[in-house]
């Protein structure tokens, strides 16, 4: 049972826009700031957006973040075949002094 | 260019111990910490602590305290991580992921390729 929590699952056909939830709580969304991350297939997790809605060079501006009290999303617009993949949600824990993922939502571009 | 590369896949029998390192390169090891975090077969990823490569403090998740010891060798740019009693349930792929620090709040920025570890009689 993951601290965050996530939708297992979302889709969208391509060109659509997306979003997948991640709720917290006060020690944790509420309190720190959220951090995405995608998981291809096979591969290792990559920063997607950091400090909620910060995105790293070389991420395409088609991603985004939000944060409201305890809850977050990810947003992606113009969906493309290559956005298939695993997407996490992280945040520190005030309370347990670590970092908390989200249980991950797949998503399928169909 | 940032690298983290990990050793290679092990097979444990239960109870044993398995140690994985992380050997860092394309930046100055002592500057940043590492984190280790883990992810089961076909489940999320789970936080297993932090070390600071500059002074070898760490912080595990308390779920793992007891089993778990993070090491770093600054004369190699390498982190350890160190489980021992090992179950099957400590199946997984283990990963290193180095801090990425923005007006001092780090996170974790860059990954390591993993490491499988079986646990199995």
């Amino acid at each position: 049972q993951s601290v965050l929590t996530q939708p297992p699952s979302a889709s969208g056909t391509p060109g659509q826009r997306v979003t997948i939830s991640c709720s917290g709580s006060s020690s944790n969304i509420g309190s720190n700031y959220v951090y995405w991350y995608q998981q291809l297939p096979g591969t290792a997790p990559k920063l997607l957006i950091y400090r909620n809605n910060q995105r790293p060079s070389g991420v395409p501006d088609r991603f985004s973040g939000s944060k409201s009290g305890t809850s977050a999303s990810l947003a992606i617009s113009g969906l493309r075949p290559e956005d298939e993949s695993d997407y996490y949600c992280a945040a520190w824990d005030d309370s347990l002094s670590g970092w908390v993922f989200g249980g991950g939502t797949k998503l399928t571009v169909l | 260019q940032v690298q983290l590369v990990q050793s290679g896949a092990e097979v444990k029998e239960p109870g044993a111990s398995v140690k994985v390192s992380c050997k860092a390169s394309g930046y100055t090891f002592t500057t940043y910490g590492i984190s280790w975090v883990r992810q089961a077969p076909g489940q999320g990823l789970e936080w297993m602590g932090w070390i600071s490569a500059y002074n070898g403090n760490t912080n595990y998740a308390q779920k793992l305290q007891g089993r778990v010891t993070m090491t770093t060798d600054t004369s190699t740019s390498t982190a350890y991580m160190e489980l021992r009693s090992l179950r099957s349930d400590d199946t997984a792929v283990y990963y290193c992921a180095r801090d990425l620090c923005t007006d001092g709040v780090c996170y974790m920025g860059y990954w390591g390729q993993g490491t499988l570890v079986t646990v199995s009689s």
